[in-house]
C-alpha cells in the first residue's frame, strides 16, 4: 500500500518570496512521484514528475522538486512566487518500474498556496 | 478544445436518483481513469478502463457504482440510488500509453445530492 502526506494544508507567502511545499510518502515498492496543480473549478495539471535519474526535477512555471529516497520526501520549491501561483497543489505517487496501472495514483490531501501582494 | 471533456460540469440529484457522468478522453488516448474528490480531501482513485475493458476497479464502491468505456462514445460513470455521501467532484483523466506518462485531467463533474 502507498500513502502520501502533505505536511501543510495551507501556505501563505508574499509575492517574490521563496516557497517550499512538503510531501512525504510511504511505499513498500518502487514508486514514481508527481506534483499537480489545481486552479479553482479546474482539473489538475501536471507540474513535474520523477521517474528516474537525477533527483532534482524541473517543471513548468519555474517549479522544481527534489526526490530524497532516504527521507522518502519529494518537496516542491520555487525561488520566487507570483500572484498567479495561488492554487492548490497535490503530491502523488504511482506504481514504479514493473508495476501496472500507472495512472492509478495516490494523492496527498493538498496544500493551498496563497500568494499575497 | 482537444482536452479531456467531462459533462455535465454540475449535476444536482435527489436521494435515490441516478447520476451519469460522461468523459471523452483526449484524441488518441485509450486509457481512462476516474477519480473522486470529496470535500477537504485529495483525489481518490476509483477505476481504470481501456476500450471495452475494466482494467482495475479496486477503488470503486462495491454497490451502486459502475463504469464503462465502450468501443464508441465516451466513458460513463454511473451512480445508482445516490446518497448525500456521493456529493463530490468526479474527475476523469486520460493517457495514451500504458507506461508512466502524464495523466490529462478534465475539469470535473460536481455532483450535489439533496
Amino acid at each position: 500500500a502507498q500513502s502520501v502526506t502533505q505536511l501543510d494544508s495551507q501556505v501563505p507567502v508574499f509575492e517574490e518570496a521563496p516557497v517550499e511545499l512538503r510531501c512525504n510518502y510511504s511505499s513498500s515498492v518502487s514508486v514514481y512521484l508527481f506534483w499537480y496543480v489545481q486552479y479553482p473549478n479546474q482539473g489538475l495539471q501536471l507540474l513535474l514528475k520523477y521517474l528516474s535519474g537525477s533527483t532534482l526535477v524541473k517543471g513548468i512555471n519555474g517549479f522544481e522538486a527534489e526526490f530524497n529516497k532516504s527521507q522518502t520526501s519529494f518537496h516542491l520549491r520555487k525561488p520566487s512566487v507570483h500572484i498567479s501561483d495561488t492554487a492548490e497543489y497535490f503530491c502523488a505517487v504511482g506504481p514504479g518500474a514493473g508495476g501496472t496501472s500507472y495512472g492509478k495514483l495516490t494523492f496527498g490531501q493538498g496544500t493551498i498556496l496563497t500568494v499575497h501582494p | 478544445n482537444a482536452g479531456v471533456m467531462q459533462n455535465p460540469r454540475h449535476l444536482v440529484r435527489r436521494r435515490g436518483q441516478e447520476a451519469r457522468l460522461r468523459c471523452s478522453p483526449m484524441k488518441g488516448h485509450s486509457h481512462v481513469y476516474w477519480y473522486r474528490q470529496l470535500p477537504e480531501e485529495g483525489l481518490k482513485f476509483m477505476v481504470y478502463l481501456q476500450k471495452e475493458n475494466i482494467i482495475d476497479e479496486s477503488g470503486m464502491p462495491k454497490e451502486r457504482f459502475s463504469a464503462e468505456f465502450p468501443k464508441e462514445g465516451p466513458s460513463i460513470l454511473r451512480i445508482q440510488q445516490v446518497v448525500r455521501g456521493d456529493s463530490a467532484a468526479y474527475f476523469c483523466a486520460s493517457s495514451f500509453q500504458t507506461g508512466p506518462g502524464e495523466l490529462f485531467f478534465g475539469e470535473g463533474s460536481r455532483l450535489t445530492v439533496l
